[in-house]
């Protein structure tokens, strides 16, 4: 079964700190990949995603993620955060079957 | 701007009562999720169909949640009888799965989500 791993389950940064979070997945086919953020109070939205082509991919708010296949890994990046950043950060990868699975979530908060 | 639709956005019931919760899909998508999110346990797939066929809700405590696809613009999660424990916040997700192989890319959207608090 897929599986998707966020090692980070807290983090906690001051503005203008640069950000990683980790995701790994375990699955052995050919992937899409997200990161998906929730602001408090919200539903979740997408931030970015890869499907194919070139491994570093951005997305809103100056964030990227690098997909790095033989690590089976899709960390989150940002240079330098803001306190808006604060939310709850989602992997997910889906596969061939037509099932979305989620890593356990990464909640940041940013001190101004 | 399309978007997935959940009602109610809240509700506060009685345990023992019969609770539904309604998603309307966006227009096209033919693939729906039921996620439920607590601060204990994150977020859960409780189940998901595709061309409106329940894949899989194995996720689901069967003896009292029930899932539904009546029909394509609108999924129900349905608990009777509802417990306190079922307090949560359900999230309905849509997408796009073009030939059952996979999304190829497409993302999945979610609701805003149904606040539910069971006293």
């Amino acid at each position: 079964a897929q599986s998707v791993s966020q090692h980070n389950h807290h983090v906690i940064l001051s503005e203008a700190a640069s950000l990683e979070l980790g995701c790994n997945y375990s699955y052995g086919g050919t992937v899409n990949l997200f990161w998906y953020v929730q602001y408090p109070g919200q539903h979740l939205q997408l931030l970015l995603k890869y499907f194919s082509g070139d491994p570093l991919v951005k997305g809103i708010k100056g964030f990227e993620a690098e997909f790095i296949k033989s690590k089976f890994s899709f960390n989150l990046r940002k240079p330098s955060v803001q306190w808006s950043d604060t939310a709850e950060y989602f992997c997910a990868v889906a596969g061939t079957g037509n099932q979305f699975y989620f890593g356990t979530g990464t909640s940041l908060t940013v001190i101004p | 701007d399309a978007r997935v639709t959940q009602t109610p956005r809240h509700k506060v019931t009685e345990m023992g009562q019969e609770v539904t919760m309604r998603c309307q899909p966006i227009l096209g998508h033919n693939t729906v999720f039921w996620y439920r999110q607590t601060m204990m346990q994150g977020l859960e797939l409780l189940a998901y169909f595709r061309n409106r066929a329940p894949l899989d809700d194995s996720g689901m405590p069967k003896d009292r949640f029930s899932a539904e696809m009546p029909d394509a613009t609108l999924a129900t999660l349905k608990i009777q009888p509802s417990e306190p424990r079922d307090s949560a916040v359900y999230f309905c997700a849509s997408g796009l799965s073009p030939d059952g192989t996979g999304f190829s890319g497409n993302t999945i959207y979610f609701g805003e989500g149904s606040w539910l608090t069971v006293v």
